[in-house]
C-alpha cells in the first residue's frame, strides 16, 4: 500500500469542465510535488510546495492550478484544459529536499 | 547541470538470468542516487538509494546497485530474473539544492519465461 493517497484514480472530463485532483500524505512531509506522465516517458516536474509554499512552478499553463492547504494536502486544480493534458498525473513527497520521492498510484486523467 | 543516461530503453531477460540495468549520471556535485520501479497503472516505487557511506545499495525484492564515482554510473542488478520484475525502471537523481529530481528516460524490462 502507498502512503501517499491520490482520488480519483480516474478522471475524464471535457475541455469546458473544471475539476481537482487531490492528495494526501500523513508521513509528516514537508515538501510535496506534482509530476505529469505520459506513457513510457518519466514523470515531469509541474509543481513544488515546500512548508506549505510553492517554491517551483515549472512554468505550467496557468489552467493547472495547485494549492496546499496543509501539510498533509495537495490540490491540482484544472479547468479548460486540452486534449494533450491527458496524462498520468502523480502526487509525491519528500521528507528532505534531496528526497527520496515517495509517490501515489497517481490520476490518470483523460480529456475529451 | 544534471542529467541521467539509462542505456538500453528495453531490456529482455530470461527467468531466472541476471538482470542489469544502467544509469550514468553527469552531475559536478555529490549526487543523491536513486532507482524505482512503475508496474502498469500505478506511481513509482522506491527500490533503493544511495546518498552517502556504503556504495553498494541493497533494496527491495533482491535489487542491488553499486555507486562508482569513477564511472559516474549506478547499476541496478539482481541476480535471477522473476517473472514479477516485468516493469518500467527509472534512475533518478538529486542533488543538494532543493527538490530537484532528475530522472532517465525509463529502461523497460521484460522477463521471458
Amino acid at each position: 500500500d502507498t502512503e501517499v493517497t491520490q482520488t480519483p484514480k480516474h478522471l475524464v472530463m471535457g475541455m469546458t469542465n473544471k475539476k481537482s485532483l487531490k492528495c494526501e500524505q500523513h508521513m509528516g512531509h514537508r515538501a510535496m510535488y506534482w509530476y505529469k506522465q505520459k506513457a513510457k516517458k518519466p514523470p515531469e516536474l509541474m509543481f513544488v510546495y515546500s512548508y506549505e509554499k510553492l517554491s517551483i512552478n515549472e512554468s505550467v499553463p496557468s489552467r493547472f492550478s495547485p494549492e496546499c492547504p496543509n501539510s498533509s494536502l495537495l490540490n491540482l486544480h484544472l479547468h479548460a484544459l486540452q486534449p494533450e493534458d491527458s496524462a498520468l498525473y502523480l502526487c509525491a513527497s519528500s521528507q528532505t529536499s534531496t528526497g527520496p520521492l515517495h509517490f501515489g498510484n497517481g490520476t490518470r486523467l483523460t480529456v475529451t | 547541470a544534471q542529467s541521467v543516461t539509462q542505456l538500453g530503453s528495453h531490456v529482455s531477460v530470461s527467468e531466472g538470468a541476471l538482470v542489469l540495468l544502467r544509469c550514468n549520471y553527469s552531475s559536478s556535485v555529490p549526487p543523491y542516487l536513486f532507482w524505482y520501479v512503475q508496474y502498469p497503472n500505478q506511481g513509482l516505487q522506491l527500490l533503493l538509494k544511495y546518498t552517502t557511506g556504503a556504495t553498494l545499495v541493497k533494496g527491495i525484492n533482491g535489487f542491488e546497485a553499486e555507486f562508482k564515482k569513477s564511472e559516474t554510473s549506478f547499476h541496478l542488478t539482481k541476480p535471477s530474473a522473476h517473472m514479477s520484475d516485468a516493469a518500467e525502471y527509472f534512475c533518478a537523481v538529486s542533488i543538494d539544492t532543493g527538490n530537484q529530481f532528475y530522472f532517465g528516460t525509463g529502461t523497460s524490462l521484460t522477463v521471458i519465461p
